[in-house]
């Protein structure tokens, strides 16, 4: 069975230019995730879908960062414009499970962007 | 805020010593705990999902202990190996919201 597909795996921009980064869940997951993992700290939830639907973007910064999940499938994370605070790793994971994720994540191996 | 945290954030321990770590999480409205394994360069790898007082659960050498009440989860690795070197994560789910919450992980170095 094929992982969590993210690219690209490594990203160097200044800052103010604009990052994107694609993830391919495990096929049959309706349940996706964006977290950004910044050095030192625990992942932390940026958005998590459902399907196509979004549950809980509460932690991602409107005004710069974006995501959408097209066909319940495939989604993309969108940085513009990038700070200097934006860089981390953006992991993406999927699940099987509904809203509570009572099931395993499984994750991508992350996307790790440097902004300078 | 609900807060996750890990002790000690880095281990360093000889090869074939036993080590554990400590995940403490709110004691109120727990739905489920998860532990990870993080090799560098490589993506976090599920150990175990933990959702009962009192679960215990086993991989190989290395098991985990949960305790709701009390707000916290053992995580042991029996006769450390140097490819045991990882960061073990663990994530809280609250019962209000469904939402993950990761602690700020544990970084284990094996020596040889």
């Amino acid at each position: 069975e094929a992982g969590v597909a993210q690219s690209p795996r490594y990203k160097i921009i200044e800052k103010r230019q604009s990052v994107a980064f694609w993830c391919n869940p495990i096929s049959g997951h309706a349940t996706l995730y964006w977290y950004q993992q910044i050095l030192g700290q625990g992942p932390k939830l940026l958005i998590q879908f459902q399907n196509n639907g979004v549950v809980d973007d509460s932690q991602l910064p409107k005004d710069r960062f974006s995501a959408e999940r097209l066909k319940g499938v495939d989604s993309t994370l969108k940085i513009q414009p990038a700070k200097l605070e934006d860089s981390a790793v953006y992991l993406c994971a999927s699940s099987l499970s509904p809203k509570y994720p009572t099931g395993e994540l499984f994750f991508g191996e992350g996307s790790r962007l440097t902004v300078l | 805020i609900l807060n996750v945290e890990q002790s000690p954030q880095s281990l360093h321990v000889q090869e074939g010593d036993s080590t554990n770590f400590t995940c403490s999480f709110p004691s109120s409205n727990f739905y489920a705990l998860h532990w990870y394994r993080w090799e560098t360069a490589k993506s976090p790898e599920a150990l175990f999902v933990m959702t009962l007082n009192g679960d215990e659960k086993k991989k190989g050498r290395i098991s985990a202990t949960l305790n709701t009440k009390e707000g916290y989860s053992y995580l042991y690795i029996k006769g450390s190996q140097p490819e045991d070197s990882a960061t073990y994560l663990c994530a809280f789910c609250s019962g209000n919201t469904g939402k993950l919450i990761f602690g700020q992980g544990t970084t284990l170095q094996v020596k040889p």
